[in-house]
């Protein structure tokens, strides 16, 4: 199986813009890995924030934004604010077995 | 709007068993692949199994396999996770989640305690 990595941390200023990253050990992602990223906020239980690389569901705002970057899946905040305080996760690829990314703390400091 | 509600955790011993339930609303359940993920204490999420929707397509992360059954019955709307010799290592909250085109849904979790 697959090992997803993620930063592990991250900080960004309010109004700022940060770009968190998801690789896969097997090699560049694309597309066709379908990445998703989930969002979780503390005390809560995580939620889809954007599929099949770029889509978002209706609740996603508008600041959110993912990609595909130098082979690895992105997911792009631009104008953070506040509650964009939050861990965030990816999945590459769900070729049968599931593999989650690590995960990333962001940070709005 | 979709909503998905875990039921079944609590505290039991090493070896012991536990059945988890997700009852799903409010959108067409038998239609989608739905996922076991669950979270240790203060970890990251692991993905724990899935079923497709005829549960034709089974699968288990390896931590698991051979312990823990995934199941559901599209007639009553419900997922279900039996798992058998528990470990302290088992301990996490246990969600239920489906993830698509179409339909992006979790549950609350319900926690799932391994300890003597």
């Amino acid at each position: 199986q697959a090992v997803v990595t993620q930063e592990p941390s991250l900080t960004v200023s309010p109004g700022g813009t940060v770009t968190l990253t998801c690789g896969s050990s097997t090699g560049a992602v694309t597309s066709g890995h379908y990445p998703y990223w989930f969002q979780q906020k503390p005390g809560q239980a995580p939620r889809t924030l954007i599929f099949d690389t770029n889509n978002k569901p209706s609740w996603t705002p508008a600041r959110f934004s993912g990609s595909l970057l130098g082979g690895k899946a992105a997911l792009t905040l631009s104008g953070a604010q506040p509650e964009d305080e939050a861990d965030y996760y990816c999945l590459v690829a769900c070729n049968g077995p599931c593999v989650f990314g690590g995960g990333t703390k962001l940070t709005v400091l | 709007e979709g909503q998905m509600v875990e039921s079944g955790g609590g505290l039991v011993k090493p070896g012991e068993s536990l059945r988890l339930s997700c009852a799903a609303s409010g959108f067409t359940f038998s239609t989608y692949t739905m996922n076991w993920v669950r979270q240790a204490p203060g970890k990251g999420l692991q993905w724990v199994s899935s079923i497709n929707s005829r549960s034709s397509s089974i699968y288990y992360a390896d931590s698991v396999k051979g312990r823990f059954t995934i199941s559901r019955d599209n007639s009553k709307n419900s997922l279900y996770l039996q798992m058998n010799s528990l470990r302290d290592e088992d301990t996490a909250v246990y969600y239920c989640a489906t993830w698509g085109k179409v339909a992006n849904y979790w549950g609350q979790g319900t926690l799932v305690t391994v300890s003597s």
